[in-house]
C-alpha cells in the first residue's frame, strides 16, 4: 500500500481480554518498529523488527506484551490480560533498510495508530 | 543511556513571529530526527539530520544539528496558525534500535 496502514483504528477492550494489533508496513520496508504513546505523552518503543534478524525486544514493558513478523510483512502486536494503563495508541512504523543509519539515515514512516482503551 | 529533552514543552506564538525549539540528547548519536503530530493523528516526518553542521529547510522549518553539542533545533520563521501542531524530536545511535523520543513541543500560534 501507500504507507503504513495499522488495524483497528480504534478498540475499546474490557479489562483481562487479549487484543491483537495488526500493522502492514511499506512494501519493500524490511525494518519496522512499535511504540507507545500514552495520552499527551511521547513516545515509547517497544519493538523492533529487522528482516530475518532477531528481534530487538527490549522496549516490551511486560510478558504480557509479545509481537511477531512474518518475514518482512505483516506484524502483530499482542497484549493478554490487558490493564487500563495500557490504554494508548500503539503505533507502528516502517523504513528501508536500518544499515546503521550512517549511509541511509531513511526515513521512518508511521502508521496512523490504534487507539486502545482498556475499560 | 540515552535521554532526549526538548523545551520548550509548550509555545505559544503570534503569527509573523520567530522562535526556536531546542533538543537536547545525552550521548553521541548520529541520527536526528524531527516529526510533526496534528492532534489524533499519526506521526508526519519533517527531517533527518545526519552530519555535525546539517542544516535543512522546508517552507517555515528549517533544522540544524551541532553533534558536539548534542543540539539539534527546530527554527520556525513567520510563524502562520497551519503551523500549530506538536513537535518531536528522535535519536538514534549507530547500533541501537531504540530511536528515543523527547517529550515534544505543544505548539500553537495565534491571530
Amino acid at each position: 500500500g501507500a504507507g503504513v496502514s495499522q488495524s483497528p483504528s480504534n478498540k475499546v477492550t474490557e479489562k483481562g481480554k487479549d487484543v491483537e494489533l495488526r500493522c502492514d508496513p511499506i512494501s519493500g520496508h524490511t525494518a519496522l518498529y512499535w511504540y507507545r504513546q500514552r495520552l499527551g505523552q511521547g513516545l515509547e518503543f517497544l519493538i523492533y523488527f529487522q528482516g530475518n534478524s532477531a528481534p530487538d525486544k527490549s522496549g516490551l514493558p511486560s510478558d504480557r506484551f509479545s509481537a511477531e513478523r512474518t518475514g518482512e510483512s505483516v506484524s502483530t502486536l499482542t497484549i493478554q490480560r490487558t490493564q487500563q494503563e495500557d490504554s494508548a495508541v500503539y503505533l507502528c512504523a516502517s523504513s528501508l533498510s536500518h544499515n546503521g543509519g550512517r549511509v541511509s539515515g531513511n526515513t521512518i514512516y508511521f502508521g496512523e495508530g490504534s487507539w486502545l482503551t482498556v475499560v | 543511556e540515552l535521554k532526549v529533552e526538548q523545551n520548550p514543552l509548550f509555545l505559544s506564538m503570534q503569527e509573523g513571529k520567530n522562535y526556536t525549539i531546542y533538543c537536547n540528547y545525552s550521548t553521541t548519536s548520529d541520527r536526528l530526527y524531527w516529526y510533526r503530530q496534528d492532534p489524533g493523528k499519526s506521526l508526519e516526518s519533517l527531517f533527518v539530520l545526519l552530519s555535525n553542521g546539517a542544516v535543512k529547510q522546508e517552507g517555515r522549518l528549517m533544522a540544524s544539528l551541532d553533534t558536539k553539542a548534542r543540539l539539534s533545533t527546530l527554527h520556525i520563521t513567520a510563524a502562520v496558525h497551519d503551523l500549530s501542531a506538536t513537535y518531536f524530536c528522535a535519536v538514534a545511535q549507530y547500533n541501537n534500535n531504540d530511536m528515543r523520543f523527547g517529550a515534544g513541543t505543544r505548539l500553537t500560534v495565534k491571530p
